[in-house]
């Protein structure tokens, strides 16, 4: 009964450097939904997906991050020419359906750290 | 915009110190009101959905409940192992903001054997 899973669990890049961030959801669910927590401040949200389809970028800067979710494997979230203020830890959320009674179950997290 | 603001920032109490968490929000039309706990270098984890004012939901020694402004995370006689942050979280019913949830920065809880 495997939970989110999220990989790497620690990732260490120089500046300029692209990070890339891979979550799979629980079994059974397929709306996959992104949040970033920097020190000191709350979960932000970034982005919500179902397969092959962004729902909603509303929290996602407008360059350098991107997110996918294809048809087949796990949902990628890919952070290009990375910079000190993008050190944070990345969470992915998983439910069964969107809207109403859609509890996420969030995985283990990302710490990225950008040196 | 939606917000949630949590109070107090940290709790410190004895065990068997009950004490209760307060969650204030501000939502345009509320879908439901989350609550998680967050352990050092771990993910949420989930604990109690509220979907309407006057719901209560209990879970060991954890009650929460919700009004059209706030909900409360009570905590009956707490354990060492209650330590974590708790997160409160709502979710706005509408259209383009039904899904994603809208987070408080936490309440830390120490409890001192």
């Amino acid at each position: 009964n495997a939970g989110v899973m999220q990989n790497p669990r620690h990732l260490v890049r120089r500046r300029g450097q692209e990070a890339r961030l891979r979550c799979s959801p629980m079994k059974g669910h397929s709306h996959v939904y992104w949040y970033r927590q920097l020190p000191e401040e709350g979960l932000k949200f970034m982005v919500y997906l179902q397969k092959e389809n962004i729902i909603d970028e509303s929290g996602m800067p407008k360059e350098r991050f991107s997110a996918e979710f294809p048809k087949e494997g796990p949902s990628i979230l890919r952070i290009q020419q990375v910079v000190r203020g993008d050190s944070a830890a990345y969470f992915c959320a998983s439910s069964r359906r969107g809207g109403t009674y859609n509890e996420q179950f969030f995985g283990p997290g990302t710490r990225l750290t950008v040196l | 915009e939606d917000q949630v603001t949590q109070s107090p920032e940290a709790l410190r109490l004895q065990e068997g110190e009950s004490s209760s968490l307060n969650c204030s929000y501000t939502v345009s039309g509320l879908r439901g009101l989350f609550w998680y706990r967050q352990d050092p270098g771990k993910g949420p984890e989930f604990l109690f959905t509220l979907y309407s004012a006057g719901e209560e939901k209990e879970k060991e020694r954890l009650k929460a409940t919700l009004t059209k402004k706030e909900s409360f995370l009570h905590i009956t006689a707490p354990k060492p192992e209650d330590s974590a942050t708790y997160l409160c979280a709502v979710q706005a019913s509408r259209t383009g903001a039904n899904s994603k949830l809208t987070f408080g920065k936490g309440i830390t809880l120490s409890v001192r054997p």
